[in-house]
C-alpha cells in the first residue's frame, strides 16, 4: 500500500528566508503532484513531475523529483507572506490502469514579516 | 468558464439521515473523484470513476455511495452508515493520466 509522508507538517518562517519541504513515498511511482490550499478553500495545482530528475519552477517555488530515492522536494526561496498556505504532495498509486492519487498530510506554511 | 461546481457549500444534517452532495463539471473530463478532508489531514479517496456507468471504491468507501449516469455529474451520497460524516468533501476531475486534478470548491458537511 502506497504511503506518502511529508515533513515538516508545520513550518513557520520569516520573510526572505529559504526552506525545503520534503515528500517521501513508499512504493515505486513516476508521477508526483504538488498542490496548494488556502484556508477554507479548494486545492490549486502547482507542479506536475512526471519523470526522474524532473524540476519545475514557478516564482519562488521549485519542485524536484528523485524517483530512485522516492523523494520530492518543494524549495521556497526568499519567502513572502503570500506563500502562507498548506502544501500537499500527491503520488500516483495507480492500480489497474486508473490513476489514483495518494496525498500526504500537508505542510502548513506560515511566513511571518 | 469551465470548471467544477459543488453544491451546496455548507450542509447541515441530523444523524441518521442520508445526504447527497452534488458535483458537476463542464470540462469534458472523463475521470472524476471524491475526496474527504479532515482537519490537519491530507485528502483521502472515497470513490472514483473513469467512465460513465463505472466507478471504483477508494480507500474509505464504507458508508458512501456514488453514481455516474452522465459524464458531467458525479454525486456522492453520505449514508447513515458512515460513522463520522462531518468533514470537508472535495470533488475533482482530470483528463488524461499525468494531468493534475481540477478541484471544486468543496462542501463542508456537518452532522449533529
Amino acid at each position: 500500500e502506497l504511503k506518502v509522508e511529508q515533513n515538516p507538517l508545520f513550518l513557520s518562517m520569516q520573510e526572505g528566508k529559504n526552506y525545503t519541504i520534503y515528500c517521501n513515498y513508499s512504493t515505486t511511482s513516476d508521477r508526483l503532484y504538488w498542490y496548494r490550499q488556502d484556508p477554507g478553500k479548494s486545492l490549486e495545482s502547482l507542479f506536475v513531475l512526471l519523470s526522474n530528475g524532473a524540476v519545475k519552477q514557478e516564482g519562488r517555488l521549485m519542485a524536484s523529483l528523485d524517483t530512485k530515492a522516492r523523494l520530492s522536494t518543494l524549495h521556497i526561496t526568499a519567502a513572502v507572506h503570500d506563500l502562507s498556505a498548506t502544501y500537499f504532495c500527491a503520488v500516483d498509486g495507480t492500480q489497474g490502469g486508473s490513476e489514483k492519487l495518494v496525498f500526504g498530510k500537508g505542510t502548513k506554511l506560515t511566513v511571518n514579516p | 468558464d469551465g470548471g467544477i461546481t459543488q453544491s451546496p457549500k455548507y450542509l447541515f444534517r441530523k444523524e441518521g439521515q442520508n445526504v447527497t452532495l452534488s458535483c458537476e463539471q463542464n470540462l469534458n473530463h472523463d475521470a472524476m473523484y471524491w475526496y474527504r478532508q479532515d482537519p490537519g489531514q491530507g485528502l483521502r479517496l472515497i470513490y472514483y470513476s473513469q467512465i460513465v456507468n463505472d466507478f471504483q471504491k477508494g480507500d474509505i468507501a464504507e458508508g458512501y455511495s456514488v453514481s455516474r449516469e452522465k459524464k458531467e455529474s458525479f454525486p456522492l451520497t453520505v449514508t447513515s452508515a458512515q460513522k463520522n460524516p462531518t468533514a470537508f468533501y472535495l470533488c475533482a476531475s482530470s483528463t488524461t493520466r499525468g494531468s493534475p486534478l481540477h478541484f471544486g470548491n468543496g462542501t463542508r458537511l456537518t452532522v449533529t
